[in-house]
């Protein structure tokens, strides 16, 4: 079956410095990845859709400036937190569909970030 | 209204039980349909597509009513490890967004 991988699995960081969390489609390309976040007890909230070749698109109340995304082949979309803060600590999902717009999205396995 | 909406829970239910869950979306357009389970801290994994005519995969039992926006999961035979929460997710507008609901916790006891 289709498989993500995201790496790393978790992170601990200081304030200030930035993030590279990375997702991959093992085997099957991926046109599209999708980044959700999640707080604790709280449900998936999609934070962008990752296109490939072209900018993301990010939902509304997320700061693209802050949470950069690069979708620079069909396999690999990156995610970049910058200038974290204690309040950007969280789950972090990317997750993909690798065939038509009916199937369903496969999930990393997640990114615990921590910012102290 | 929210997208998604479901009893947060948590059921409690001893192992052997059956347990049902409903879910109910605002989007009429919703296409697809698709039932996850997610375990703490971990990803969510999908646990079967929703078909219109209704679908069963071992214990669980799934099915769909497009008429009133609701969908549900029947879990037969409750282990230990179902206890999870179960998310219920529409496929949005749009190609190819997914909306999450917080979910249904169930616990499964001994």
């Amino acid at each position: 079956g289709a498989v993500v991988s995201q790496h790393p699995s978790w992170v601990i960081c200081k304030s200030g410095t930035s993030v590279k969390i990375e997702c991959r489609s093992l085997d099957f390309q991926a046109t599209t990845m999708f980044w959700y976040r999640q707080f604790p007890k709280q449900s998936l909230m999609l934070m962008a859709t990752s296109n490939e070749g072209s900018k993301a698109t990010y939902e509304q109340g997320v700061e693209k400036d802050k949470f950069l995304i690069n979708h620079a082949s069909l396999t690999l979309s990156t995610l970049t937190v910058t200038s974290a803060h204690p309040e950007d600590s969280s789950f972090y999902i990317c997750s993909a569909r690798d065939q038509g717009s009916d199937s369903p999205l496969h999930f990393g396995n997640g990114t615990r970030l921590t910012v102290t | 209204r929210k997208e998604v909406e479901q009893d947060p829970g948590p059921f409690n239910v001893p192992e052997g039980a059956t347990v049902a869950f409903n879910c109910t979306y605002s989007n009429s357009a919703s296409q697809s349909f698709f039932w996850y389970r997610q375990d703490c801290r971990k990803e969510p994994k999908l646990l079967m597509s929703v078909y219109s005519s209704g679908n069963e995969d071992g214990r669980f039992t799934a099915q769909l009513n497009r008429a009133s926006q609701y969908i549900s999961l029947l879990i037969r035979d409750s282990k230990l490890s179902d206890s999870a929460t179960y998310l219920c997710v529409p496929k949005g507008a749009g190609y190819n967004k997914l909306i999450f609901g917080a979910g249904t916790r169930l616990a499964v006891h001994p």
